[in-house]
């Protein structure tokens, strides 16, 4: 599958492949991350979250890993189909803004051609 | 029901204008949010609201005032913005004020004139 390894901006994928997105985050006392999915026109959609006290956590089709000594996170999607082009922000909840805001990373465009 | 609702799907304002965005969410959540995305970047906090009190305000210009009404209603006024003030606002809400998951509506796409 295709991966980055650094964020980039743009990731294109044929589809049925393996997608790797990667997010470097900034704070390393944060202890929750999201993903969000953004497709055009709309706002954000959950996609899946870990704590910090987690390596890994699978959802359908997708699965984000927690490396916490290099503070790096990544969305692996499976058998990537077209509808999962979109815009993809991963999150971070620093402790220092009282357990409630997310920061949001920059944010991956992820384009599937069939 | 999971859903955020946002009103309108778009705004178009004059500078002197004065109108406001509106949020509902029926989850029973006691957090909500307003954030604002310029186009190709990520979503800025701009409030925190927790039990209908503010609880964060990241140095948002005073044109912006925010209120909400009860728990299930958040609205965003604005007064005398400027074209740099055109973005897509969102609102989202979560459980509580914490490490909760937020959920977020489809935005109001504002432009201002």
């Amino acid at each position: 599958g295709e991966s980055v390894g650094l964020h980039l901006p743009t990731l294109s994928v044929q589809e049925g492949d393996n997608s790797i997105i990667n997010c470097a985050y900034s704070n390393s006392a944060s202890d929750y991350f999201i993903w969000y999915k953004q497709e055009s026109g709309k706002g954000p959609q959950f996609i899946i979250d870990i704590r910090s006290n987690m390596d890994k956590r699978q959802g359908q089709r997708v699965t984000v890993l927690l490396n916490k000594t290099v503070k790096h996170l990544s969305l692996q999607i499976a058998a990537t189909q077209p509808g999962d082009s979109a815009v993809y922000f991963c999150a971070e909840n620093p402790p220092d803004q009282a357990g409630t805001a997310l920061i949001f990373g920059k944010g991956t465009t992820l384009s599937v051609s069939s | 029901d999971t859903e955020v609702t946002q009103t309108p799907k778009h705004l178009v304002m004059g500078m002197t204008n004065k109108k406001s965005l509106k949020c509902e969410q029926h989850m029973g959540h006691r957090a909500m949010y307003w954030y604002k995305q310029k186009a190709k970047k990520p979503p800025e906090l701009m409030f925190v609201y927790s039990y209908e009190k503010l609880s964060i305000n990241e140095s948002v210009p005073s044109r912006f005032s925010p209120e909400c009404p009860n728990s299930s209603l958040l609205n965003l006024h604005l007064h005398a913005l400027q074209p740099e003030d055109s973005a897509l606002y969102l609102c989202a809400s979560s459980q509580r004020e914490g490490v909760y998951e937020q959920y977020f509506g489809p935005g109001t796409r504002l432009t201002v004139t």
